[in-house]
């Protein structure tokens, strides 16, 4: 199974950015690299995706190197509002055919302080 | 456009019991996914669902199965409780599922098992 390893949590002042990686060496090979957020109570939300090198939305970046076995997700200029828990989360090679075990990381609390 | 509907909310159940929790996708949204999350596990991936078809499968015992509908609605079965089922199982629908990983969530549904 793929082992994904995030940070356990993370501190933040407002308006500073914020990089959270994610370790993930057994992605499967044609398998998109996505983040979500997630508040107490509530299912995750989704954040970005990426496949390869650099994607940015409104709300985050994701860096990508080439051997895709991290990923980094870097959100600018935090808010309180962003204390949360965050996930990456990689569908895992597993041998052949289209089967895939999907693995979320462990999750990261960042914690955003005034 | 209305989200992710899970049913019921809350639940309480008894060691030996069964229980089926129910999931509305997304309008159009042709796949459906599981996950389980604990506060020891994390959030783990229990199936995938695609056109009434189990598509992707986590490693949780036979107790666990589920099934989707030609309307995409989606339930999840568990036979036999144990104590240590008691989780939020989270829904999430996505458009085609695969490889790409864009999913929205439902709230969940909290069981207990006593």
């Amino acid at each position: 199974l793929a082992k994904t390893t995030q940070p356990i949590s993370m501190d933040s002042y407002e308006g500073q950015e914020v990089n959270i990686t994610c370790s993930h060496n057994n992605i499967a090979t044609n398998d998109y690299i996505t983040w979500y957020q997630q508040f107490p109570s509530q299912g995750p939300r989704f954040i970005i995706q990426g496949y390869k090198t650099k994607v940015t939305n409104e709300v985050a970046s994701l860096f990508i190197p080439a051997d895709r076995k991290s990923s980094t997700l870097s959100l600018p200029r935090v808010s309180l509002s962003d204390t949360a828990v965050y996930y990456c989360l990689v569908g895992d090679r597993r041998g052949s055919g289209s089967a895939r075990q999907l693995t979320f990381g462990s999750g990261t609390q960042l914690t955003v302080l005034p | 456009k209305a989200g992710v509907t899970q049913t019921p909310r809350y639940l309480i159940k008894t060691r030996g019991q069964q229980v089926t929790l129910s999931c509305s996708p997304i309008s159009g949204h042709r796949s459906v996914s599981w996950y389980q999350q604990t506060p020891g596990q994390g959030l783990q991936f229990l199936f995938e669902y695609f056109s009434e078809t189990q598509r992707n499968k986590g490693n949780f015992p036979g107790r666990f199965s589920g099934r989707q509908f030609s309307n995409s609605r989606s339930e999840m079965n568990v036979s036999t409780l144990e104590l240590g089922d008691s989780a939020l199982y989270l829904c999430a629908s996505s458009l085609l599922g695969g490889t790409s990983y864009e999913q929205y969530f439902g709230p969940g549904t909290r069981l207990t098992v006593t």
